[in-house]
């Protein structure tokens, strides 16, 4: 069966700085990927997906995740971070084979600090 | 996108009770999905609700404990029944337009249960 693991459950740094939150899937069949944002107290908000073609996707709010098929990884980076994004990140998979059913990692927690 | 509101948005119930959980969006959409968020944990799907036939369950979730509705293509219920408080959770449904499947999943703001 499919599995997201999402490394690190909480990442702090300071605004401004980079930020990089790990995502690995468990297939190595063909997948969607996605990541989602939850903001505190909101719903799930889609930031990004890939479905095919090039490797590097961009997003939402400057974010962009690159997907290494060879590594099952889906890993979403932000060269420079502010407050605004303090939230909880969640990478999902989909199998192409699927209805939709999306598989969701454990979430990681990221707090931008000034 | 689409607009989903949920109802209730937070409640306090006690063990042995039931609650009604109501999923509502401004458009039709092909497929509808329950999710469950416990504490600290990720989002596991409970079930697709069909329309005008019984909602398909994942392992671990059953029909008795979780009973759900489709009557439309908008609306949604998911009922969480005989409560005990290993069902404390967020409750989130999610939304896939019939023509974007089956790629984009929105999602609602979530009823957040608590149960004592």
């Amino acid at each position: 069966a499919q599995s997201v693991t999402q490394l690190d459950s909480q990442v702090p740094v300071f605004e401004e700085a980079p930020v990089e939150l790990r995502c690995n899937y468990s297939s190595s069949v063909s997948v969607y990927l996605f990541w989602y944002v939850q903001y505190p107290n909101q719903g799930l908000q889609l930031l990004l997906k890939y479905l095919s073609g090039s490797t590097l996707v961009k997003g939402i709010n400057g974010f962009e995740a690159e997907f290494n098929k060879s590594q099952t990884s889906f890993h979403l980076r932000k060269p420079s971070v502010h407050i605004s994004d303090t939230a909880e990140y969640f990478c999902a998979v989909s199998d192409r084979g699927s209805q939709g059913n999306l598989i969701f990692g454990k979430g990681t927690k990221l707090s931008v600090k000034p | 996108s689409a607009v989903i509101s949920q109802k209730p948005s937070r409640d306090i119930c006690q063990r042995g009770t039931s609650l009604t959980i109501q999923c509502q969006v401004d458009s039709q959409v092909t497929m509808m999905f329950w999710y469950r968020q416990q504490p600290g944990q990720s989002l596991t799907l409970i079930a697709t609700a069909n329309q005008g036939s019984e909602a398909t369950y994942e392992s671990g979730f059953v029909i008795d404990k979780f009973p759900i509705s489709r009557p439309n293509l908008t609306f949604s219920t998911l009922t969480v029944s005989n409560m005990s408080p290993e069902d404390s959770s967020i409750y989130l449904c999610s939304v896939v337009h019939r023509d974007r499947f089956p790629y984009e999943q929105y999602f609602g703001p979530g009823t957040r249960l608590t149960v004592t």
